[in-house]
């Protein structure tokens, strides 16, 4: 399968750690958020979204925190496993606009060491 | 139940050659993106659909690039006379409804123009 991210920002962590994947969003009216994985040779997955009114959101294992005071967004995974190992994208957008284009960030590679 | 998507999964044409790629979506989808992703980087809008109305085509490079979706289900996007530059992983996405719902990726199509 095709390679992605051949020279993105990396994250090393052990298996077992918690892992934090942050992302700075560029436009401040956007209203909705979005987390993806993305494995080689696939099209990124769908991890988890909030949207503007919250700041905190939590699924199996993510959570994800937004901080539109600073234009941040942050992916935390528990217990890092080796399954995890792939490149994250954060997503945003503004309703607004036009309709539910999101725009995406350049994304971070999670290297999940045994 | 079953994905996006995609087809071909690879394409090489020659320069100046005209393709169609073509995009099935999630059954009961509403809404369906294209978007073009470079190695190493996040997927690039091209446009989008709801039903079979196209309501933004703000992504497309030049007027090379035009995509239907005729029916409110499959969609193409075709590129005339292909150029070397065209050459990109180019991803179809769809949407539960076109305001703050996921999207979900297909696989994509790697077109190689020579």
């Amino acid at each position: 399968g095709e390679s992605v991210g051949l020279h993105l920002p990396t994250l090393s962590v052990q298996e077992g750690d918690n892992s934090i994947i942050n992302c700075a969003y560029s436009n401040s009216a956007s209203d909705y958020f979005i987390w993806y994985k993305q494995e080689s040779g696939k099209g990124p997955q769908f991890i988890i979204d909030i949207r503007s009114n919250m700041d905190k959101r939590q699924g199996q294992r993510v959570t994800v925190l937004l901080n539109k005071t600073v234009k941040h967004l942050s992916l935390q995974i528990a217990a890092t496993q080796p399954g995890d190992s792939a490149v994250y994208f954060c997503a945003e957008n503004f309703i607004l606009t036009a309709g539910n284009k999101l725009t995406f960030g350049g994304g971070t590679r999670v290297l999940v060491k045994p | 139940g079953a994905g996006v998507s995609q087809s071909p999964r690879y394409k090489v044409t020659k320069r100046g050659q005209d393709v169609a790629l073509r995009c099935d979506p999630i059954s009961g989808h509403v809404s369906l993106y294209w978007y073009r992703q470079a190695l190493g980087q996040g997927p690039e809008f091209l446009t989008y659909f709801n039903y079979e109305a196209q309501q933004d085509k703000s992504g497309l490079p030049n007027d090379r690039f035009s995509a239907e979706r005729p029916e409110g289900s499959i969609s193409t996007l075709t590129i005339q006379r292909t150029e070397q530059r065209d050459s990109a992983m180019y991803r179809c996405a769809s949407s539960l409804s076109g305001t703050n719902s996921p999207l979900h990726f297909g696989n994509g199509t790697r077109l190689t123009v020579t």
